[in-house]
């Protein structure tokens, strides 16, 4: 029972290129979050969203935007891909305002983006 | 903002031993703290998490603690087993309302056999 699905598993680009991630999700979850995993960094986040159109930036919201124009569908956007962008990218989703057995935030299984 | 760091990043033990991952968090309006689990080349998924209303909650083999006044809380795993071998990851948060979702640098337990 898949409920975070991004869009592509692995994905290869060149520099230059503007790239689009996509993440779906089938909870009606309000939150959504785009993250970006490196060996040794953990998951740092790039932008979160707590509604349509809403978007926060997170920790590392350069070189990156999102799109949020339905609430199942959270995009994020690479406007000219670059080489250190090279990286694992999840998305997860969480309620605002959660009972106490649904706490916690999903996540997809990961794009695998490598930019040359 | 919330800024959360966690030690160790990488943690052995044997089969049957304790392990214990740290973290620490800044903002005081954090009252949430999860705690993910990530194994090899899954997705992070929620494995036990504390309010700050608590001090203590235990599931199992699994439990974690949290101290207010000191901004810290850890994980900590009894008689681990080879299948406990994966990232874990701390976060901080609100519980509720528009919040960011940040998580420590990760540790990577392996327990050998």
């Amino acid at each position: 029972d898949v409920k975070v699905t991004q869009s592509s598993r692995y994905l290869v680009k060149r520099t230059g290129e503007k790239v689009f991630l996509e993440c779906v999700q089938d909870m009606d979850h309000e939150n959504m979050f785009w993250y970006r995993q490196d060996p040794g960094l953990g998951l740092r986040l790039i932008y979160f969203s707590y509604d349509v159109k809403m978007k926060e930036k997170g920790d590392i919201p350069e070189g990156y935007s999102v799109s949020r124009e339905k609430k199942e569908r959270f995009s994020l956007i690479l406007e000219s891909a670059s080489t250190n962008q090279t990286s694992m990218y999840l998305c997860a989703s969480s309620l605002v305002y959660p009972a106490v057995m649904n706490t916690e935030a999903f996540f997809g299984q990961g794009t695998r983006l490598t930019v040359v | 903002g919330e800024n959360v760091e966690q030690h160790p990043s990488t943690l052995s033990v044997q089969e049957g031993d304790s392990a214990v991952i740290k973290c620490t968090y800044s903002d005081s309006a954090s009252n949430y703290f999860p705690w993910y689990k990530q194994e090899l080349g899954k997705r992070p998924q929620l494995i036990i998490d504390i309010r700050s209303n608590v001090g203590e909650k235990k599931d199992q083999r699994i439990a974690v603690t949290l101290n207010k006044t000191a901004k810290h809380f850890s994980l900590h795993i009894t008689e681990t087993q080879p299948e406990d071998s994966a990232v874990y990851f701390c976060a901080a948060t609100r519980y509720t309302g528009f919040q960011k979702l940040v998580f420590g640098t990760g540790t990577r337990l392996l327990v050998s056999p």
